[in-house]
């Protein structure tokens, strides 16, 4: 059974850059799933951010595209989550996950990041 | 863009009642790519039905989801104490590849 754990910094500040670490255990990242990154600010619903596949081949949601890069780090068997240029607007739980059968099989339990001065 | 609307936005239940929640597309989803997630406060979402209608792993039968054209339904035949939750839908689209999620429906106690 693939688990996953997030993990960086807790807060960001303004105009700065976020980046997050998902650890991948019971399964190789080099194996069948692609590797997405969903977020989800307080009491609102869920955002799509991005996944990314072997080989790194990615796919990122338009509204967040030019601000977003994800990347696979095989020796490691993680993958990372940068997000540029944020405000308050990106406060937010995020969440790493595998995709597969065009749905988001397993998650992680998610970490809070708040950007403030 | 498919958007994705679900209805009602919150549904009052007493355990052992059936659920019924909705989930709406803007057009066409490819190939049944719908799935449905259950979210409990505090916790990541699960998964419980993906290609439209398969229960995910170890999800109980009580939960079924079916569609109709571009209106997608998921049931819980009769609603357990544990069952109350916000659940969410989430299509899958190919141009540009991307997951979107519906808004939520919270389910609770009567």
């Amino acid at each position: 059974q693939v688990k996953l754990q997030e993990s960086g910094p807790g807060l960001v500040k303004p105009s700065g850059t976020l980046s997050l670490t998902c650890a991948v255990s019971g399964d190789s990242i080099s194996g069948k799933y692609w590797w997405s990154w969903v977020r989800q600010p307080p009491g609102k619903g869920l955002q799509w951010i991005g996944e990314v596949y072997l080989g790194g081949t990615t796919n990122y949601n338009p509204s967040l595209k030019s601000r977003v890069t994800i990347s696979m780090d095989k020796s490691k068997n993680q993958f990372s989550l940068r997000l540029s240029s944020v405000t308050a607007a990106d406060t937010a739980m995020y969440y790493c996950a595998t995709s597969t059968y065009w749905s988001l099989h397993h998650w992680g339990q998610g970490t809070l990041v708040a950007v403030s001065s | 863009e498919i958007v994705l609307t679900q209805s009602p936005g919150t549904l009052s239940l007493s355990p052992g009642e059936r659920a019924t929640l909705s989930c709406r597309a803007s057009q066409s989803v490819n190939n049944n790519y719908l799935a449905w997630y259950q979210q409990k406060p505090g916790q990541a979402p699960r998964l419980l039905i993906y290609g439209a209608s398969t229960r995910a792993t170890g999800i109980p039968d009580r939960f079924s989801g079916s569609r109709s054209g571009t209106d997608f339904t998921l049931t819980i035949s009769r609603v357990e104490p544990e069952d109350f939750a916000v659940y969410y839908c989430q299509q899958y689209g190919t141009s540009p590849p991307e997951f979107t999620f519906g808004g939520g429906t919270k389910v609770e106690i009567k």
